[in-house]
Order: C-alpha cells, then sequence, then structure tokens
C-alpha cells in the first residue's frame, strides 16, 4: 500500500533552515510528483511547491521562491523540502503530498503524509 | 489571501443534506481547472475525497458527490453522519498562483 512517511516535529529559532523528509514506499516513486502542502495552526492549507522525482525538477509557488529548495534521492525513495530564513509566521504543519500522472488543469494529490510540525520561536 | 472562497461552517442533523460550496474566479475554477476536495479529520492529514469535479476514489461512499459550473463547484453531503465532522477544502489551480486551496469548511453534526 501507498505510504508516505514523514520526519519528525522540529523547533527553530528565527533566522534558522530546517529540512523535512518524506519517505515514500508501495509505489514507484519516480512516477509521481511529489507536492509540499503546509498548515499554519488554525488555519488553511497553502501549497509551497513540487519536485519531479525522475528528473529533480522544482516549481515554486512566488511566495516561498529563494527560501525553499525541494530535493530527492531516488535511491532511497524520498524527498525532501528545506525552508531557510524561518519566521515565527513559518510555524507550521508541513505535508507531503503525492500527485498522479496529469496534466497541470487536473492534477490532485491521492495521498498525504502524516505532517510534520515545525515550531519556529525565539 | 485564498482566492477560493468557502463557507466557514455549515451543519446538519443526522440523515440530512449539506452542501458546501466553493467560489472562484476566470483564472482558476473558471478557466476550466478541475476542482478536488479533502476532508480533514481533527488532527490528521487531508483526505482526497473528490478528484476531478466529481469522481470518487475507491472507498470513499457514495453519500459525498462533487460538481462544477462556471465559477464554482459544489460539495455534497447526503445521508450526514457523526463521523462526517471534519474540515472540508477545494483545490485547484491558478494560472497566477499556481495550485490553491479554499479557506475551509467545518461541518458539524448537529
Amino acid at each position: 500500500q501507498v505510504q508516505l512517511v514523514q520526519s519528525g516535529a522540529e523547533v527553530k529559532k528565527p533566522g534558522a533552515s530546517v529540512k523535512v523528509s518524506c519517505k515514500a514506499s508501495g509505489y514507484t516513486f519516480t512516477g509521481y510528483y511529489m507536492h509540499w502542502v503546509r498548515q499554519a495552526p488554525g488555519q488553511g492549507l497553502e501549497w509551497m511547491g513540487w519536485i519531479n522525482p525522475n528528473s529533480g525538477g522544482t516549481n515554486y509557488a512566488q511566495k516561498f521562491q529563494g527560501r525553499v529548495t525541494m530535493t530527492r534521492d531516488t535511491s532511497i525513495s524520498t524527498a525532501y523540502m528545506e525552508l531557510s530564513r524561518l519566521r515565527s509566521d513559518d510555524t507550521a504543519v508541513y505535508y507531503c503530498a503525492r500527485a498522479p500522472p496529469s496534466i497541470v488543469a487536473t492534477t490532485y494529490f491521492d495521498y498525504w503524509g502524516q505532517g510534520t510540525l515545525v515550531t519556529v520561536s525565539s | 489571501q485564498s482566492v477560493l472562497t468557502q463557507p466557514p461552517s455549515v451543519s446538519g442533523a443526522p440523515g440530512q443534506r449539506v452542501t458546501i460550496s466553493c467560489t472562484g474566479s476566470s483564472s482558476n475554477i473558471g478557466a476550466g481547472y478541475d476542482v478536488h476536495w479533502y476532508q480533514q479529520l481533527p488532527g490528521t492529514a487531508p483526505k482526497l475525497l473528490i478528484y476531478g469535479n466529481s469522481n470518487r476514489p475507491s472507498g470513499v461512499p457514495d453519500r459525498f458527490s462533487g460538481s462544477k459550473s462556471g465559477t464554482s463547484a459544489s460539495l455534497a453531503i447526503t445521508g450526514l453522519q457523526a463521523e462526517d465532522e471534519a474540515d472540508y477544502y477545494c483545490q485547484s489551480y491558478d494560472s497566477s498562483l499556481g495550485y490553491v486551496f479554499g479557506t475551509g469548511t467545518k461541518v458539524t453534526v448537529l
């Protein structure tokens, strides 16, 4: 069965960086784009970007351009999301989410990781 | 901040029918991009409920249905059950912003 297992909670100081991992199993890792979505406490969902695990190509939401880096290691079927220059308003649960092969007009997220809480506090 | 607007809350008695609207614009839903729906139970990750406007993944009860018209979409829950109490989000694509989610709707079963 498809599983996305994320790394554990993190506490970071303002200005630091955080790197969250998402280990995939139960399917061909390189066959599906991986997206990252975050959710601030009590708030809605916010899309951050995607990585194509096959090519390593990425596309980031404009809001996060210059601060986010998405990478992957195909040998261990793991995707990573690194966010730098953290601020208090980056405190959120970060999710990885798999997207079945599709065109942009039809993309949806069929499996999600369990989420990783990142707390930014001095 | 979200470009897809949903009512903050809807409620209904067990067995009733409730609907959740998702209103967008000509740069997202109105541009022909599909709408998808997710259910988020308290303290858990979102779960895909409807994809491609009106399709249910395997395992999703047929009490859940979706539709899309013009710049809006709707999720209907018929035969409301206590286990349906959750937050619901629509999702689409915006030509300027990329993938976007709705503001979210909390469903309460009275």
